[in-house]
């Protein structure tokens, strides 16, 4: 059984563009989580989809955002970036909403130039 | 604010060696306790979970963890280190209230010698 897949791999963008970042999940699997793995802060909760619904956010301003598609995937968008943005971007999902097992994907590095 | 912390940042051992990771986390509600580890240049894969139930969960590769609610605690241990062990390893806790975020510990990194 495929395990959760990002793409692209590795992003490197300038300051004040734009990046989208892509999450499929486990099949059946219908929640999607996005979380920031930054150098010296740790793994920060994200965003949380689940039935084509953001049903939470974490502490990150409006320029992150993103959406889940009818088949589940994701999108994680953020606009105007900023070097701090740099970081590595995981993906994961599980089965059930909320308090569930959540199976992560390798992850997106983004660079921010 | 829940939060999860881990007692050490980087823990170096000799093969066979026991290894035990604290982790300590606040919240006074019903909680999922997780670990997870990160292979060098791999992604982070589960280890070992806890819901309900006997507080003594097993793992993969013979990694077990005790919950102790009183002490809010639910630390890692291996009774012999083997040189694969060598990773980063994550504490985590999430819970009914908290909309399916996941609290990670800031991380565990395991040196072993061979």
């Amino acid at each position: 059984e495929a395990g959760v897949t990002q793409s692209p791999t590795h992003l490197i963008k300038t300051r004040g563009q734009q990046a989208t970042l892509r999450c499929s999940p486990i099949s059946g699997h219908t929640s999607v989580y996005w979380y920031q793995q930054a150098l010296g802060l740790g793994l920060q909760f994200l965003l949380w989809y689940d039935e084509g619904e953001e049903r939470n956010r974490g502490n990150f301003p409006p320029r992150f955002s993103g959406r889940q598609f009818p088949n589940y995937s994701s999108e994680l968008n953020v606009n105007a970036l900023e070097l701090e943005d740099s970081a590595l971007y995981l993906c994961a999902s599980s089965q059930l909403r909320g308090t569930d097992t959540q199976y992560f994907g390798p992850g997106t590095r983004l660079t921010v130039l | 604010a829940q939060s999860v912390s881990q007692h050490n940042h980087h823990v170096i051992l000799s093969e066979a060696a026991s290894l035990e990771l604290g982790c300590n986390y606040s919240y006074g509600g019903t909680v999922n306790l997780f670990w997870y580890v990160q292979y060098p240049g791999q992604h982070l894969q589960l280890l070992l979970k806890y819901f309900s139930g006997d507080p003594l969960v097993k793992g993969i590769k013979g990694f077990e963890a005790e919950f102790i609610k009183s002490k809010f605690s639910f630390n890692l241990r291996k009774p012999s280190v083997q040189w694969s062990d060598t990773a980063e390893y994550f504490c985590a806790v999430n819970a009914e209230n908290q909309g399916g975020k996941l609290i990670f510990g800031q991380g565990t990194e395991l040196s072993v010698k061979p």
